[in-house]
């Protein structure tokens, strides 16, 4: 079956770095994308990757292994607003997502 | 700022109710879907219209019914439903095109609560 998994809920402190983790299982693979979601609101997307390797955005980077069925999301110099869900979805041989159901992140002055 | 919105933000009904959750997508996309987004759970794909097909989900229980009168509005018709249905129902847009994946544009939401 398909499936992705991260972790429910993480903690961190403003200024520092944080990674949260990805993995899939998905009938074919064709990139992996990473949004965020603020309580009550819409989930806006962060990043895309198909190849492996980094991507970085400003203080935001998104990894990608292939082989290993992974990813990451690297966020720096953290900040209160980053206090969010994060949602790792996979895209399979049709081209459908495949959702993780959240990384909580609570940021801790 | 997102160019899709959703009316309204908040509903309650009771479960013998009849509603509708509208959805508007301000971004020239030629794809809309809703989604439903319960605590804790991955979003489940409802229903999907792309180029003017409907794709839907087989476990989708038939008190929801989507309408999409053109590219640009989306509804999901609701009656008699359940507690267990009170949830976050988002809709999306996007751009799909042959050969590659098209990144999802979310509203903000609709928070539905069966009495």
């Amino acid at each position: 079956g398909q499936n992705i998994d991260q972790p429910t809920e993480m903690t961190a402190t403003e200024g520092a770095i944080v990674q949260i983790n990805c993995t899939y299982q998905t009938s074919g693979f064709n990139g992996l994308f990473w949004y965020q979601q603020h309580a009550g609101e819409a989930p806006t997307f962060l990043s895309y990757n198909v190849l492996d390797g980094l991507e970085e955005k400003g203080r935001f980077s998104s990894f990608l292994s292939r082989s290993k069925g992974y990813s990451y999301l690297l966020l720096k110099e953290l900040q209160m607003k980053d206090s969010a869900s994060y949602l790792c979805a996979a895209t399979d041989s049709n081209y459908q997502l495949i959702w993780g159901a959240g990384t909580k992140l609570i940021i801790k002055p | 700022e997102t160019g899709v919105t959703q009316t309204p933000r908040h509903l309650v009904m009771g479960m013998t109710n009849k509603k509708s959750l509208k959805c508007e997508q301000h971004l020239g996309h030629n794809a809309m879907y809703w989604y439903k987004q319960s605590a804790k759970k991955p979003l489940e794909l409802m229903f999907v219209y792309s180029l003017e097909e409907r794709v839907e989900n087989n476990s989708v229980p038939s008190r929801f019914s989507p309408e999409c009168p053109n590219s640009s509005h989306l509804f999901l018709h609701l009656h008699t439903l359940q507690p267990e249905d009170s949830a976050l129902y988002l809709c999306a847009s996007s751009q799909k095109r042959e050969g590659g994946p098209d990144t999802q544009y979310f509203g903000p939401g609709t928070r539905l609560t069966v009495l």
